[in-house]
């Protein structure tokens, strides 16, 4: 049964680099056409796609986070990974990883991960 | 850039009533990108619908959605005490705003 799993720091100071990873198991990244994609969700709010990206390292960013977001992948350890740098207490929030389908069967996310919240601060 | 629209913002409703939930594109979309979640506290967001219409594995058949253009819709039929809970429209990679449906 596919899973995946958010790992991290869960506390980062003010302008330095968030990075998580998302660890999957039951299902092999490189195995299909699915995408691999990170959501966030600041405490009390919406949903905010920040991107997603392909087992062979092709990228694609919310256009508004897009100077700090870096994703990458590892499929040796069927992992994927999420940067983001020079955070604020704007970047408070619970992140999800998930997959995501291929263009041609749609625009959606499942399953997610059960998230992680980073918070802010110095 | 598309913006979506939920409405309403908070559904007060009893078990066994209907729900009807809004979705509304700034401007026409494709239904094949429209996707329903729901989230409950806690937890992360369950997929329930995509391509607008089309139930994902494992929902039951209450939970239904339509619409085109600009103009989406998810109905709970008769509302169980596990749906109270708040649902978000996608489109591509935009999520709308949310609506909670909680007890009256």
């Amino acid at each position: 049964q596919l899973h995946l799993q958010e790992s991290g720091p869960g506390v980062v100071k003010p302008s330095e680099t968030l990075s998580l990873t998302c660890t999957v198991s039951g299902f092999f990244i490189d195995s299909s056409t699915y995408y691999w994609g990170w959501i966030r969700q600041p405490p009390g709010k919406g949903l905010e796609w920040i991107g997603f990206l392909y087992h062979t390292g092709t990228t694609y960013y919310n256009p508004s986070l897009k100077t700090r977001v870096t994703m990458s992948v590892d499929t040796s350890m069927n992992q994927f990974f999420l940067n983001v740098s020079s955070v604020t207490a704007s970047d408070t929030a619970v992140y999800y990883c998930a997959r995501r389908s291929p263009q041609s069967e749609g625009s959606w996310f499942d399953p997610w991960g059960q998230g992680t919240l980073v918070t802010v601060s110095s | 850039e598309i913006v979506l629209t939920q409405s309403p913002g908070t559904l007060s409703l009893s078990p066994g009533d209907r729900a009807t939930l809004s979705c509304r594109a700034s401007q026409s979309v494709n239904k094949f990108y429209l996707t329903w979640y729901q989230q409950k506290p806690g937890q992360s967001p369950r997929l329930l619908i995509y391509g607008a219409s089309t139930r994902a594995a494992g929902i039951p058949d209450r939970f239904s959605g339509s619409g085109s253009g600009t103009d989406f819709t998810l109905t709970i039929s008769r509302l169980e005490p596990e749906d109270f809970a708040v649902y978000f429209c996608q489109q591509s990679d935009t999520f709308g705003p949310g609506t909670k449906v909680d007890v009256k």
